[in-house]
């Protein structure tokens, strides 16, 4: 169990576009879901804490209109990349917190985003 | 910034025990320690959490000291396979949220 899926694994688009990245919990239900990049030889960097049916709260230095986060359900976030650019290209991963007790954080497999 | 300080690599010889330590002296009283890792361009991996007591699954130990200001991640018989970077994390106290520190990149040696 506890198994978090995103699509795509990995997108090429050209700079100025959109690009839509969903993430899936797949068999448990995830109030909280979080959203992370990672640049390469760094570690993952938090960008912003998505809740079913309300804003997303968003880290200090994450532009809340360029990554637009969407929780809908209590299966699905979604992260838009506006307009993107070639510094957007980074390693995205999403994150679904399973409520244990512990909380555990469960990850995805992560989205590589190149931006031409 | 992190709430763990860990050693930035270590290296352990196939089949032999790999014990990763993690430093968390702030952690407060009703927090866990989680330990995950990252294989690379993959997203990490749940291993184990705890609390106060030493915990065992399939995949490894944790062992936390009695003043819960350090733990030990014990992989008991490492492979090849476990050569990745492992995190030891607190969660930012009153929040759900994991900051992650730079980890440690364990590699298994044939």
């Amino acid at each position: 169990g506890a198994v978090v899926s995103q699509h795509p694994s990995w997108v090429i688009c050209k700079s100025g576009t959109s690009v839509k990245i969903e993430c899936r919990s797949l068999d448990f239900q995830a109030t909280t879901m979080f959203w992370y990049r990672q640049f390469p030889k760094q570690s993952l960097m938090l960008m912003a804490t998505s809740n079913e049916g309300s804003k997303a709260t968003y880290e200090q230095g994450v532009e809340k209109d360029k990554f637009l986060i969407n929780h809908a359900s209590l299966t699905l976030s979604t992260l838009t990349v506006t307009s993107a650019h070639p510094e957007d290209s980074s390693f995205y991963i999403c994150s679904a917190n399973r409520a244990t007790g512990a909380e555990t954080q469960y990850f995805g497999p992560g989205t590589r985003l190149l931006v031409l | 910034d992190a709430k763990t300080t860990q050693p930035p690599s270590m290296d352990c010889a196939e089949g032999r025990a790999a014990n990763l330590p993690c430093n968390h002296s702030t952690i407060s009283g009703n927090e866990y320690v989680y330990w995950y890792r990252q294989i690379h361009s993959q997203g990490p991996q749940y291993i184990i959490h705890g609390l106060k007591n030493n915990e065992t699954n399939e995949m490894a130990s944790l062992i936390i000291t009695e003043d819960r200001k350090s733990s030990t991640l014990i992989l008991p018989h490492a492979t090849l396979r476990d050569t990745a970077v492992y995190y030891c994390i607190v969660r930012v106290e009153g929040t759900y949220k994991y900051i992650f520190g730079t980890g440690t990149r364990l590699k298994v040696l044939a």
